[in-house]
């Protein structure tokens, strides 16, 4: 089993569409919690990141963590195409920066 | 412009020989990082160097080298000895790994590497 499993998609919405992206992870040390969105053939850039449990909300995103249930979501409000990337869940333990990776799901936004 | 930069963007390389991956930051971090993503696998962690002159494996080290002799510097070579070594290959920096609260790791565009 993978510390961190995340539904590769891909998910195919219509523009307008509230988008709802999970991750579920195993290990229970798990304090940081980030979000990133990747373009194709582009590096990674961070969306949204949360310390610990409870809700963080930035512009059209929402990041929630409940570790009780060791889920994270990332919510997309009004999407747009140009919203259309794979998404990565990441996360890592209080000290130290080393990240664990969802295998990324794939978000397409049709307009 | 402060930013990581990644050469060469394409990469092909025949069985047999090895090759080097150049990564370059001017954000004046000290903690950087190499990973290697496969279709549906996410982001797995080559190597990763705190300081100059200092670098650990993270969990698919094998058949891979690094050096850090410069701060700003930190290239990988992938070697023959690696069995499959097609991947999308990224290089990423933090502020450092040890200050007991997270640095956003900043990502290069990434090194596409195929075996012909």
């Amino acid at each position: 089993q993978k510390e961190v499993e995340q539904d590769p998609g891909p998910l195919s919405v219509p523009e307008g569409a509230i988008v709802s992206l999970n991750c579920t992870y195993s290990n229970s040390a798990f304090q940081y919690f980030m979000w990133y969105r990747q373009y194709s053939r582009k590096g990674p850039e961070l969306l949204m990141y949360t310390y610990s449990s409870g809700n963080k909300e930035d512009g059209r995103f929402t990041a929630q963590v409940d570790k009780s249930s060791k889920y994270i979501s990332l919510f997309i409000r009004d999407s747009q195409p140009s919203d259309s990337a794979t998404y990565l869940c990441a996360m890592s333990l209080e000290y130290g920066n080393k990240l664990v990776f969802g295998a990324g799901t794939i978000l397409r936004v049709k307009s | 412009d402060g930013g990581i930069t990644q050469s060469p963007k394409y990469l092909f390389r025949k069985e047999g020989q090895n090759v080097t991956l150049s990564c370059e930051q001017n954000l004046n971090h000290d903690a950087m990082y190499w990973y290697r993503q496969d279709p549906g696998q996410g982001l797995r962690l080559i190597y990763y160097s705190q300081i100059v002159n200092d670098f650990q494996k993270g969990d698919i080290a094998e058949g891979y080298s690094v050096s850090r002799e410069k701060k700003e510097s930190f290239p990988l070579t992938v070697t023959s000895a690696q069995k499959n070594p097609t991947a999308f290959y990224l290089c990423a920096s933090s502020i450092d790994l040890t200050s007991g609260v997270y640095n956003e790791q900043f990502f290069g565009p990434g090194t596409r590497l195929t075996v012909l």
